[in-house]
């Protein structure tokens, strides 16, 4: 596609359900971000794939979260154990990751997550 | 560590008047500073950015942002507001990380232009 697509666009759970986030960037970008937005916050970063070198995992806020690219495209993020502070607005960003690359990212439409 | 600031939650304008959105930032060298801008339940579109040259940068719908490397700041303009400018508002800073490089982003600020 165009776009940074992501799905689901809405996922509801319980407590202490796994979920799994999906996001495909755009074709071609080699860079691939993941945020957090949540009620009334600014944009948390959590995770950063470039090409082939080993992800910017700085942003995890707990071992409960891990993300995984497969093949340099989709990306899976994954919360285990949910909790209901984890309910937030999660956004995919995708760009061509050049270091000399001015930075701009093209976001998806996001995941809303609300745990219940 | 490379950071800006937006210290307004909320701003508000009529239609019409001109309208400020404000950001200051802190980094250590020449700062990438971006703007975008998000409506109700959709995600973050690039409004514009500022990487090097003259420091009123002009963007997407009719925005603007000035450089001011003096006051560190990077204030988003724009001329006559309208209603459906209406939408959240996040200035951002790259910073490089590995072998690439991310945006940190500020708290974002509420625009609501009213009739």
């Amino acid at each position: 596609g165009a776009g940074v697509s992501q799905s689901p666009s809405n996922k509801v759970t319980e407590k202490g359900k796994d979920v799994e986030l999906r996001c495909d960037p755009i074709s071609g970008h080699t860079a691939l971000y993941w945020y957090r937005q949540s009620l009334g916050q600014g944009l948390e970063f959590l995770i950063y794939f470039q090409g082939n070198s080993a992800p910017d995992k700085s942003g995890l806020p707990s071992d409960r979260f891990s993300a995984e690219r497969t093949g340099g495209s989709v990306s899976t993020l994954t919360i285990q154990r949910t909790q209901q502070e984890d309910s937030a607005v999660y956004l995919c960003a995708s760009s061509s990751g050049l270091r000399g690359n001015t930075g701009e990212l093209f976001f998806g439409e996001g995941s809303r997550l609300t745990v219940l | 560590a490379q950071s800006v600031a937006q210290p307004e939650d909320q701003v508000n304008v009529a239609e019409g008047n001109p309208l400020t959105v404000k950001c200051t930032y802190s980094v250590s060298g020449n700062p990438y500073l971006f703007w975008y801008v998000q409506y109700p339940n959709r995600g973050l579109q690039f409004l514009l950015k500022y990487i090097t040259g003259d420091n009123l940068v002009k963007g997407s719908y009719g925005f603007e942002a000035e450089f001011n490397k003096s006051q560190t700041s990077f204030h988003l303009k724009k001329p006559s507001a309208l209603v459906s400018d209406s939408a959240l508002y996040f200035c951002a800073v790259r910073v490089l990380t590995g072998g690439g490089n991310k945006l940190t982003f500020g708290t974002g600020t509420q625009l609501k232009v009213e009739l």
